[in-house]
């Protein structure tokens, strides 16, 4: 699977939104973009996933460049509870194993 | 709750001794797999089971760690002679059977080893 890129922390006002990049430079034209999260001391949560077409759910919305090369997750109305640590990953879709590797990850934190 | 479970939640143990960890999947999810995650770094895979068949293991799954999933249903990880570099988060997640699916994480065995 492709390596990702993410800076290591990042701060956001509440209720501004939060824009969280990350790098992938060598993906491939059959790997998917993953964001997980994880809030301390519990597992990983997931929070949405695309291969070319920008996604939106209503946690969060996905934003691919045209290349590929990079994308950003965008929380809308960042609240408290969104302080965590946000994982970028690129991986194949396909009928074998599918672990995830996690890299260092972005820490978000969202200040009053 | 229809999610992933994890019993313990934490664990402290003295070092040598053995300890056993138990995942219950989310109903139906036939894939399951371990990761463990230390101090300030992202988890990292352990292994993976396809219904009661163990597919895969990553290296840092040393002879002192084993998994089973008898029935294909609940899983258990296994550390006999526990050593203080197994102290961890140790994480469990499923997901159904088609390749686009995502994994669902459970919240973690904290195990502590003394």
């Amino acid at each position: 699977d492709a390596k990702t890129t993410q800076p290591p922390s990042m701060d956001c006002a509440e209720g501004r939104a939060a824009n969280l990049p990350c790098n992938h430079s060598t993906i491939s034209g059959n790997e998917y973009v993953y964001w997980y999260r994880q809030i301390h001391s519990q597992g990983p949560q997931y929070i949405i996933h695309g291969l070319k077409n920008n996604e939106t759910n209503e946690m969060a919305s996905l934003i691919i460049t045209e290349d590929r090369k990079s994308s950003t997750l965008i929380l809308p109305h960042a609240t408290l509870r969104d302080t965590a640590v946000y994982y970028c990953i690129v991986r194949v879709v396909d009928n074998a194993g599918n672990m995830l590797t996690f890299g260092g990850g972005t820490r978000l934190m969202v200040k009053p | 709750d229809t999610g992933v479970s994890q019993d313990p939640r934490h664990k402290i143990t003295k070092r040598g001794q053995n300890v056993t960890f138990r995942c219950d999947p989310i109903s139906e999810h036939n894939r399951l797999y371990w990761y463990r995650q230390t101090l300030g770094q992202g988890p990292e895979f352990l292994t993976y089971f396809q219904n009661e068949a163990q597919l895969e293991k990553s290296r840092l799954l040393s002879d002192r760690f084993s998994a089973e999933r008898p029935k294909g249903s609940f899983s258990t990880l296994e550390i006999q002679r526990t050593e203080q570099g197994d102290s961890a988060m140790y994480l469990c997640a499923s997901r159904p059977g088609t390749s686009a699916d995502t994994q669902y994480f459970g919240p973690g065995t904290r195990l502590t080893v003394l």
